[in-house]
């Protein structure tokens, strides 16, 4: 099966510009997830998905960070205005059904902001 | 207090040593234990999975939870320049929605 995908794989900017990260979930996963993973540090979660109602965004930063699952497949994730603090990398997650089967991984997107 | 505490190294070893990675938790209410492997810039991917206490191996893989202690661990024996990646730990329940919470990281050498 092919593996969650995401794009771009890096990307630079400036403080206060925006930025989009784009995330394709393992077919027949229900449930996605974004993550930011700062240097040194353990991915937080930010938002879950399950199809394409938001289950948890608690710890997403509403002023600044959105992100949508139309039609319960792919994900955006936008940042507007960036911070430097926001530099980190973000990972995309999926599994099938929220429940406690283990997450998969995309190989993520690191985001410099200067 | 985190809720889930890792050293995060690094932890440098020769080949073919016996590696011990360890994890400390606060909620009693996790029940689902998780080791990720991540790799430098890489996404971490799954290495072992483990429900409630006990053991569990998986080739040089062993995974122990000690749920009265709030303790889990990962073994790796005669560890490989190839291992040499940050390990994840990470748990979740059935109270928190199956939220899973990492820890940092322990970031791991093996010399060759």
């Amino acid at each position: 099966e092919a593996g969650v995908a995401q794009s771009p794989r890096y990307k630079i900017i400036e403080k206060r510009q925006s930025v989009a990260f784009w995330c394709n979930p393992i077919s027949g996963h229900a449930t996605l997830y974004w993550y930011q993973q700062i240097l040194g540090q353990g991915p937080k979660l930010l938002i879950q998905f399950q199809n394409n109602g938001v289950v948890d965004d608690s710890q997403l930063p509403k002023d600044r960070f959105s992100a949508e699952r139309l039609k319960g497949v792919d994900s955006t994730l936008k940042i507007q205005p960036a911070k430097l603090e926001d530099s980190a990398v973000y990972l995309c997650a999926s599994n099938r059904d929220g429940d406690n089967s283990p997450l998969h991984f995309g190989n993520g997107t690191r985001l410099t902001v200067t | 207090q985190k809720e889930v505490e890792q050293d995060p190294g690094p932890l440098s070893v020769p080949e073919g040593a016996i590696v011990s990675l360890n994890c400390t938790y606060s909620n009693s209410a996790f029940q689902y234990f998780m080791w990720y492997r991540q790799y430098s810039r890489k996404g971490p991917e799954l290495l072992m999975y483990t429900y409630s206490s006990g053991n569990k191996e998986d080739g040089r893989f062993t995974a122990q939870v000690d749920k009265s202690s709030k303790y889990i661990s990962l073994f790796i024996r005669d560890s490989q320049p190839s291992d040499s990646a940050t390990y994840l730990c990470a748990m979740s329940g059935i109270t928190g929605g199956f939220k899973t919470i990492f820890g940092a990281g322990t970031r791991l050498f093996v010399k060759a």
